[in-house]
């Protein structure tokens, strides 16, 4: 079964500064990688997945992720943060024959401070 | 626009209570999910549904039942409601072969007191 590490609780970082994210996942055969942003007292908002093609993904809010297979990784990135940007990042895994349930990590706090 | 709604925010109920969960797509989607969030260990997956009358075990069913009699409707069931139950469950669904994720509601966040 597939299944995704999140190897970072909480990344405290300051305003402007860029920032990393870091999601591993297991797996066995072919899949698709997404993250996810829930801000405070908000549901689940996609932020960028990753299906095929090209290793370099960019999303919404400015942000982007980068899927390595050989260390199968799929690292969020964003290279200047906004206090806005405070949230919980969830990565998210699934089969690639897509309706199969997405199995998510614990989740990555990210507090941005002036 | 098109939504997942469940139809409460917040609910408080007493342990041993029988609580119902509903959430409703308007989307035609096919598959309809429920997870719970708790600090630290994410979103988890309780059950799922392919198909109306269609139900399968995530990773923690213990405790709790679904209920899917019409395809955009997806009930979750706390049979008799413990204070471990206290969490955030979240509803969500796709289309089989979506590759654009899955659309969530906004969540209910139960207290079992």
């Amino acid at each position: 079964a597939q299944s995704v590490t999140q190897l970072d609780s909480q990344v405290p970082v300051f305003e402007e500064a860029p920032v990393e994210l870091r999601c591993n996942y297991s797996s066995s055969v072919s899949v698709y990688l997404f993250w996810y942003v829930q801000y405070p007292n908000q549901g689940l908002q996609l932020l960028l997945k990753y299906l095929s093609g090209s290793t370099l993904v960019k999303g919404i809010n400015g942000f982007e992720a980068e899927f390595n297979k050989s260390q199968t990784s799929f690292h969020l990135r964003k290279p200047s943060v906004h206090i806005s940007d405070t949230a919980e990042y969830f990565c998210a895994v699934t089969l690639s024959n897509s309706g199969y349930a997405l199995n998510f990590g614990k989740g990555t706090s990210l507090l941005v401070t002036p | 626009d098109v939504k997942v709604t469940q139809s409460s925010r917040y609910l408080v109920k007493r342990t041993g209570e029988k609580v119902f969960l509903e959430c409703v797509q308007d989307m035609d989607h096919e598959n309809m999910f429920w997870y719970r969030q708790d600090p630290g260990l994410g979103l988890r997956l309780i059950y799922f549904s392919y198909d109306v009358k269609m139900k399968e075990k995530g990773d923690i069913p213990e405790g709790y039942s679904v209920s899917r009699e019409k395809k955009e409707r997806f009930s979750l069931i706390l049979e008799s409601a413990s204070t471990n139950q206290t969490s955030m469950y979240l509803c969500a669904s796709s289309f089989t072969g979506d590759t654009d994720g899955y659309t969530f509601g906004s969540g209910t966040r139960l207290t079992v007191v």
